[in-house]
């Protein structure tokens, strides 16, 4: 059964600071998805990984895929303020159903 | 726009009701999905479908069940609502580009007294 863990669960950081999520998978999924919710929102696609080695960047997120390690890294460059926020990161439980199975999400918190 | 809503978004009830919730798109995917968001616990998958009467079980299915009698409507139905199915609950469809990507619905917030 895939389970899917994030760390940290919560982030503090300064603006101008620079950090990475974690986020880590238990068994085989070929594809890893990245996930934002602001508060009392929906959850906004980030980013879609879908091979080893594959990286995505936008902005001030970058996202990264390791399948054989089982981990995806979203890293903060320079944090401002407007990327305090909820980060998912999802893998795929079923390739052929579709269903995607959730860490618990990490809440950063960006101060000025 | 993933052309999906939700209704109603918000709803008090009282423990013992039966509740359903509705899930509406606009575009004709096949694959529909019902999870519950708790804090501590991200989001996990109730129930989904692949098509029409074609539904099948998630992580937490116990105390829920569910319709899709046309391709539009996914219904997620609490036969008797109980305190620990407060939660908010995001209906979501894959994305039409085939990378697996879900787009999410505004949730429906459920509070059970």
């Amino acid at each position: 059964e895939l389970k899917v863990e994030q760390n940290p669960l919560f982030l503090s950081m300064q603006e101008g600071k620079n950090y990475t999520i974690y986020c880590n998978y238990s068994t085989t999924s070929d594809r890893l998805y990245w996930y934002r919710q602001d508060p009392g929102k929906s959850l906004e696609s980030l980013f879609v990984l879908l091979s080893n080695g594959a990286v995505k960047q936008e902005g001030r997120l970058m996202a990264s895929l390791d399948t054989k390690a089982r981990l995806s890294t979203l890293h903060i460059t320079a944090a401002v303020h407007d990327l305090s926020a909820t980060y998912f990161c999802a893998a795929h439980g079923s390739s052929n159903t579709g269903k995607l199975i959730f860490g618990q999400g990490t809440t950063l918190q960006v101060k000025p | 726009d993933a052309g999906i809503t939700q209704s109603p978004r918000h709803k008090v009830t009282e423990t013992g009701t039966p509740v359903t919730l509705r899930c509406h798109q606009t575009e004709n995917h096949r694959y529909m999905y019902w999870y519950r968001q708790d804090p501590g616990h991200g989001l996990r998958l109730i129930h989904y479908s692949y098509g029409v009467k074609d539904t099948d079980k998630g992580e937490v299915s116990d105390g829920y069940s569910v319709s899709r009698s046309k391709t539009e409507d996914f219904l997620l139905t609490l036969e008797s609502a109980t305190s620990s199915q407060t939660s908010v609950y995001f209906c979501a469809i894959t994305s039409s580009a085939n990378t697996g990507e879900l787009f999410f619905g505004e949730g429906s917030r459920l509070t059970v007294l």
